[in-house]
């Protein structure tokens, strides 16, 4: 079975521009999630998203971020503009819900910001 | 509202000594329990999960842990580590609720097995 894709591995951005973050979960996995992990931190959930509609979005800083599922399959998650505090690794994971805790995670973007 | 408290940010320790690593989470609903590894510049992988009956659950790579509802902890414990265990440990905790299992994460523990 593949894995979670994530891409880009590394990105280096200057503050105040815009990035974009993609990830593809596996095959079937109906819920998809986002989270942030800081250097020293744990991860740190950014949004859930169940087939492409949104169930918890709370902890999305939504003057800055945005996350999509088009199809209910490959998500983006978008940030403009990005701010030094958002350097971090984006992690996504997806589970096939209905079997309970099948999280796979991929392996994350590196995101520096300048 | 849950929240995870990993009390020792490192844990040194010789390669073949037993380890344990301390987890204890704090929720005001039932929850299920897991650890995590995390190698470096790699994703997270489930060492062990706690979803319920036997409150001693075995892992890969010969990890353990135990559920203790009333202490509200769920240690991690190895009898002999090897250099391959140096990593970043994660304890988390997910709700009972269908459809809202996000997981919370504690701040994690290095482990660092020295030869």
């Amino acid at each position: 079975e593949a894995g979670v894709a994530q891409s880009p591995r590394y990105k280096i951005i200057e503050k105040r521009q815009s990035v974009a973050f993609w990830c593809n979960p596996i095959s079937g996995h109906a819920t998809l999630y986002w989270y942030q992990q800081i250097l020293g931190q744990g991860p740190k959930l950014l949004i859930q998203f169940q087939n492409n509609g949104v169930v918890d979005d709370s902890q999305l800083p939504k003057d800055r971020f945005s996350a999509e599922r088009l199809k209910g399959v490959d998500s983006t998650l978008k940030i403009q503009p990005a701010k030094l505090e958002d350097s971090a690794v984006y992690l996504c994971a997806s589970s096939l819900e209905i079997t309970g805790y099948g999280y796979t995670f991929g392996s994350g973007t590196r995101l520096t910001v300048v | 509202a849950q929240s995870v408290t990993q009390l020792d940010s490192q844990v040194p320790v010789f390669e073949e000594a037993p380890v344990e690593l301390r987890c204890n989470y704090s929720s005001s609903v039932s929850v299920y329990l897991f650890w995590y590894v995390q190698y470096p510049n790699q994703g997270l992988q489930l060492l062990l999960k706690y979803l319920s009956g036997s409150t001693l659950v075995k892992g890969i790579n010969g990890f353990e842990a135990e559920f203790n509802k009333s202490q509200t902890s769920f240690h991690l414990r190895k009898p002999s580590v090897h250099i391959s265990d140096t990593a970043e440990y994660f304890c988390a905790v997910s709700p009972l609720r269908t459809g809202r299992r996000a997981l919370t994460f504690g701040s994690g523990t290095r482990l660092q097995v020295q030869p």
